[in-house]
C-alpha cells in the first residue's frame, strides 16, 4: 500500500544534540511538508519541498533543517539551536499544484526533551 | 496569514446524532479542506471544497461554504462511536507564490454510544 512512513514513533533529545527524524513516501509525490503540533494546537508549517534539490522555509523554520536528495525522502533535522522541541512532527506529501490538492499524512513523530 | 479558527472547540454528542462544526477564515481562498486526526495519528483528508463551490457531500459528510461570510461548516450525519477524533479546516495561504496551507487549532468531537 502506498502512504508515508514517518520514524521512530518516539525520539528523546538531550540537551544540546541534533536529532533526525525521517519521512519517505511511495506514493510518488512531488511536494512534501513538515509540519509541527502543539497540544491542543493546530499544525503550523516548518518546511516544505516542492521538488528534489529545492525546499523552502515555513512559518517557523528557525532551529530546524531539511534535505531533499530523493523525491521518496525529506528528513528533518531539529538542532540544538530550537529551544523548545517538544511537539509532535508530522510530515505530508501531495502530488503537486501547491495547496490546491489533498495533503497525506504520515502517522507523526512525538519528540521530547530528556 | 489566513487562518481557519473552528468551532466549536468541543463537542460532545449521542450516537446517531449529527454534528456541526465551523470555519471562519480571514481573507480570500481558493479553497478550503476538511481533515481529521484520530488521538495520536497523523491527519486524514475528508473534503476538498473550492472557492466556486457552496456544498459538497461525502458519504455521511456535508460540507458548505459561504465566502461571503468567509465560513465553511462540517456537518456528519448520524454519527457513530469511531466519528470521535478532531477536526480540522484549512485553507491556502499565498507564500512566495506556492500557497501553502493553514490549518486552525480544530474541533475536537466526542461521540459516545
Amino acid at each position: 500500500d502506498g502512504g508515508i512512513t514517518q520514524s521512530p514513533k518516539y525520539l528523546f533529545r538531550k540537551e544540546g544534540q541534533n536529532v533526525t527524524l525521517s519521512c519517505e513516501q511511495n506514493l510518488n509525490h512531488d511536494a512534501m511538508y513538515w509540519y509541527r503540533q502543539d497540544p491542543g494546537q493546530g499544525l503550523r508549517l516548518i518546511y516544505y519541498s516542492q521538488i528534489v534539490n529545492d525546499f523552502q522555509k515555513g512559518d517557523i523554520a528557525e532551529g530546524y533543517s531539511v534535505s531533499r536528495e530523493k523525491k521518496e525522502s525529506f528528513p528533518l533535522t531539529v538542532t540544538s539551536a530550537q529551544k523548545n522541541p517538544t511537539a509532535f512532527y508530522l510530515c505530508a506529501s501531495s502530488p503537486g499544484g501547491g495547496a490546491r490538492q489533498p495533503q497525506h499524512f504520515g502517522d507523526g513523530t512525538r519528540l521530547s526533551i530528556l | 496569514s489566513q487562518q481557519g479558527e473552528e468551532d466549536p472547540q468541543a463537542l460532545s454528542i449521542q450516537e446517531g446524532e449529527n454534528a456541526t462544526m465551523n470555519c471562519s477564515y480571514k481573507t480570500s481562498i481558493n479553497n478550503l479542506q476538511w481533515y481529521r486526526q484520530n488521538s495520536g495519528r497523523g491527519l486524514v483528508h475528508l473534503i476538498l471544497i473550492r472557492s466556486n463551490e457552496r456544498e459538497k457531500h461525502s458519504g455521511r459528510l456535508r460540507v458548505t461554504l459561504d465566502t461571503s461570510k468567509k465560513s465553511s461548516s462540517l456537518l456528519i450525519t448520524a454519527s457513530r462511536a469511531a466519528d470521535t477524533a478532531s477536526y480540522f479546516c484549512a485553507t491556502d495561504a499565498v507564500n512566495s507564490g506556492y500557497s501553502t496551507l493553514t490549518f486552525g487549532k480544530g474541533t475536537m468531537l466526542l461521540v459516545s454510544p
